[in-house]
């Protein structure tokens, strides 16, 4: 069984910093993907960005990025000139290969302040 | 276009009634599934269809009955449920794309049970 663990319950940053959400994972599978989802008080899950665990280069997404460090199990969300709209529950999440169901992490709320 | 459209949205119900919940895309998605999140709480996973046939099923009481009637509609029956399954029910879609697949996400059916 895989495990998410994110240790940030929640954060709060002024409008246009640099933030970063962490997120450790725990799996023997050797193929899988990880997730950054934003749910704000709309509830809608929004995806933010996704890794391949085969992929060595880091994702990016406009202003959000990631570090992914598989040796560590580590896959740290971070997010450039934060604005207020970022302003959400932010959940990493992973999922083996196929049509296999999301494993979620407990979320980070995050606040932009402006 | 990436819609997931669930309905109701909102959803109020005795622990006598019988109620179904709704989700439909038509994005051609092969893929659906059921999550329940509870209030400030991550999503977890219920059930995965798969091709139109349940593929996954998470230990979920049997007050909880999915159904797939075709590849765009999804329904989840609820029938004699306890006010502890009060929650918001996601609904996703996923097709498999470059080898991953990627969940989109519906706004969700707040239900309370009373």
């Amino acid at each position: 069984a895989q495990t998410v663990t994110q240790s940030q319950p929640e954060m709060s940053v002024q409008e246009a910093e640099t933030v970063t959400l962490s997120c450790t994972y725990d799996t023997s599978e050797s193929n899988y993907y990880l997730f950054w989802y934003k749910q704000p008080p709309s509830r809608q899950m929004i995806l933010v960005i996704r890794q391949e665990a085969y992929k060595q280069q880091n994702a990016t997404e406009n202003r959000f990025s990631v570090n992914f460090q598989k040796a560590a199990k580590s896959f740290s969300l971070k997010i450039s000139d934060s604005q207020l709209g970022d302003t959400a529950m932010y959940f990493c999440a992973f999922m083996t290969g196929g049509a296999d169901g999301l494993t979620f992490g407990k979320g980070t709320h995050l606040i932009i302040q402006p | 276009d990436t819609e997931v459209t669930q309905t109701p949205k909102h959803l109020v119900m005795g622990m006598t009634n019988k109620k179904s919940l709704k989700c439909e895309q038509h994005m051609g998605h092969r893929a659906m599934y059921w999550y329940k999140q509870k209030a400030k709480k991550p999503p977890e996973l219920m059930f995965v269809y798969s091709y139109e046939k349940l593929s996954i099923n998470e230990s979920v009481p049997s007050r909880f009955s999915p159904e797939c009637p075709n590849s765009s509609l999804l329904n989840l029956h609820l029938h004699a449920l306890q006010p502890e399954d009060s929650a918001l029910y996601l609904c996703a879609s996923s097709q498999e794309t470059g080898g991953i697949n990627i969940q989109y996400f519906g706004a969700g059916t707040r239900l309370s049970v009373l």
